[in-house]
């Protein structure tokens, strides 16, 4: 089945207590993207990768860290979390190089920093 | 700069009913493309249709109809005969040719439709 996966689906930490939030993708697409949603504000773009080894900001990337050593991979790091990035985060695909076809969503990691 | 704006944050409307959902966007560029996603109760993001900015061509699936308007920078989403399984939220996004890699979305509209 094609899909996107992310783990942990919900994670509670402590301030300051380095964690990884992993993505995987079983349909060999080139892009991939994380974003955060929090109420009122929609989905924002974190990182997004339109390639191995090819990464770049979004739009909210501070405190976050992304790698793409391999095309199916796409972790997310936390290195010293916050309260304020308690929030709802969607890992994506797409098959293209760029997000300008559909964008397929893992289910969602809801993460709270204590 | 890609922007885009869904000004109605709720909107609550009982069975069968038409609802039309607004999406306005903002983009310098000529090429661009635009979505509407679904996010029912349970949480996943749903794609519904995609948009290139060289296609004003409106479209129906279903009860669902698009209507892209390039002179009112507007793309917004209809059901006709609303259904409660339409209850979501639903997000407009745009991705432009100069923001390679960038995907902007909407603050998203929270449809509730009632039996």
């Amino acid at each position: 089945e094609a899909q996107v996966t992310q783990n942990p689906r919900y994670l509670i930490t402590v301030t300051g207590k380095k964690l990884t939030v992993t993505c995987s993708q079983n349909m060999n697409h080139e892009y991939m993207s994380w974003y955060r949603q929090d109420p009122g504000l929609g989905l924002r773009q974190i990182y997004y990768s339109m390639n191995v080894e090819v990464t770049d900001k979004g739009d909210v990337p501070e405190g976050y860290k992304v790698s793409r050593k391999e095309k199916r991979n796409f972790p997310l790091i936390l290195e010293s979390p916050s309260p304020n990035q308690t929030s709802l985060y969607f890992c994506a695909s797409s098959s293209a190089g760029t997000p300008y076809n559909e964008q397929f969503f893992g289910p969602g990691t809801r993460l709270t920093v204590l | 700069a890609q922007k885009v704006t869904q000004a109605q944050t709720e909107i609550s409307v009982v069975e069968k009913e038409d609802v039309t959902l607004d999406c306005v966007y903002e983009t310098r560029d000529t090429t661009y493309y635009l979505f509407w996603y679904k996010q029912p109760p349970s949480g996943e993001l749903v794609f519904l249709i995609r948009r290139n900015s060289f296609d004003e061509q409106n479209e129906i699936s279903g009860r669902y109809s698009w209507n892209f308007q390039k002179s009112t920078s507007s793309f917004n989403f209809t059901i006709t005969a609303s259904q409660v399984v339409d209850s979501a939220v639903y997000f407009c996004a745009l991705s432009d040719r100069s923001n390679a890699g960038k995907s902007t979305f909407g603050d998203g509209t929270t449809l509730t439709v009632k039996p």
